[in-house]
C-alpha cells in the first residue's frame, strides 16, 4: 500500500465543518484514496472513497489535490457522534483490496 | 451492505486456555479477514480466511497460535490458543464486499475484547 501520513489527533467545535488532511505522496496513477473511521468500541466504518475526483455523499465530502499526492476529508457539520480515528488508506490496484489500517487522526468533537 | 456479529463479544480468559471467536455474515462472500487491535494500537491483519481453502496468514502469526476454519460463505471462526497476557486484545472480522457494492469496500464486525490474565 502507498504510504499516508495523517495528524494524529485534531479537534473542532460542534457543527463546525471538519477538515482531515492525508499525505500520500507515493501514490501511482491507478490508486484510489480511501477513508475509514472507527467510533470507540466498534468495528471501523467506511466513509468514502475517490480517485481524482472529489466525491461527496451523505457522510462526508473527499477533495483530493489534482496532482493527487494529498486529500482532505472534509465532515461539512461535525457532531459529537463523529468523535472517532479517521483513517486515509490507499491499497494496492488490483487483486483483493485489504486495508492496511496506519495509526489515522484521533478528531475529537467538542461543545 | 453486509451485517456481521461475533461472539463472545468480550471474555476474559485464563492464561494458557484457548478461546474461539465467532464471525457470522448476513450474506455470502468469498473472503473473511480477522484483524487484532491490541490496546490504543491500530488494526494488523492476522488472515484472510477463503471457504474451501487454508487460510492465509500474514507476517508475524501462525496457524497453531490462530487456527482458523472457514466451513461455509457466511461463518468463520478464529482460535486464540495458548493464550498469555500479551493476547489481550480486540479480534475483528471483516468481508471484503466486491460482490455487494460497485467498489471494495470492507464491513467490519464489531470486534471481541479479549483480556488475558
Amino acid at each position: 500500500d502507498a504510504k499516508t501520513t495523517q495528524p494524529p489527533s485534531m479537534d473542532c467545535a460542534e457543527g463546525r465543518a471538519a477538515n482531515l488532511p492525508c499525505n500520500h505522496s507515493t501514490i501511482s496513477g491507478n490508486e484510489y484514496v480511501y477513508w475509514y473511521r472507527q467510533i470507540h468500541s466498534q468495528g471501523p466504518q467506511y466513509i468514502i472513497h475517490g480517485l481524482k475526483n472529489n466525491e461527496t455523499n451523505e457522510m462526508a465530502s473527499l477533495i483530493i489535490t489534482e496532482d493527487r499526492k494529498s486529500s482532505t476529508l472534509i465532515l461539512p457539520h461535525a457532531t459529537l457522534r463523529d468523535t472517532a480515528v479517521y483513517y486515509c488508506i490507499v491499497p494496492q490496484p488490483g487483486g483483493s483490496y485489504i486495508p492496511t489500517f496506519g495509526r489515522g487522526t484521533s478528531l475529537i468533537v467538542h461543545p | 451492505s453486509a451485517v456481521i456479529s461475533q461472539k463472545p463479544s468480550r471474555d476474559i480468559c485464563q492464561r494458557g486456555t484457548s478461546l474461539t471467536i465467532q464471525c457470522q455474515v448476513d450474506s455470502q462472500v468469498t473472503m473473511m479477514f480477522w484483524y487484532r487491535q491490541q490496546p490504543g494500537q491500530s488494526l494488523t491483519l492476522i488472515a484472510t480466511a477463503n471457504q474451501g481453502s487454508e487460510a492465509t496468514y500474514e507476517s508475524g502469526f501462525v496457524i497453531d497460535k490462530f487456527p482458523i476454519s472457514r466451513p461455509n460463505l457466511t461463518f468463520s471462526t478464529l482460535t486464540v490458543s495458548n493464550m498469555s497476557p500479551e493476547d489481550s486484545s480486540i479480534y475483528l472480522c471483516s468481508v471484503e464486499a466486491s460482490g455487494l457494492a460497485n467498489y471494495n469496500e470492507q464491513f467490519f464486525g464489531p470486534g471481541t475484547r479479549l483480556t488475558v490474565l
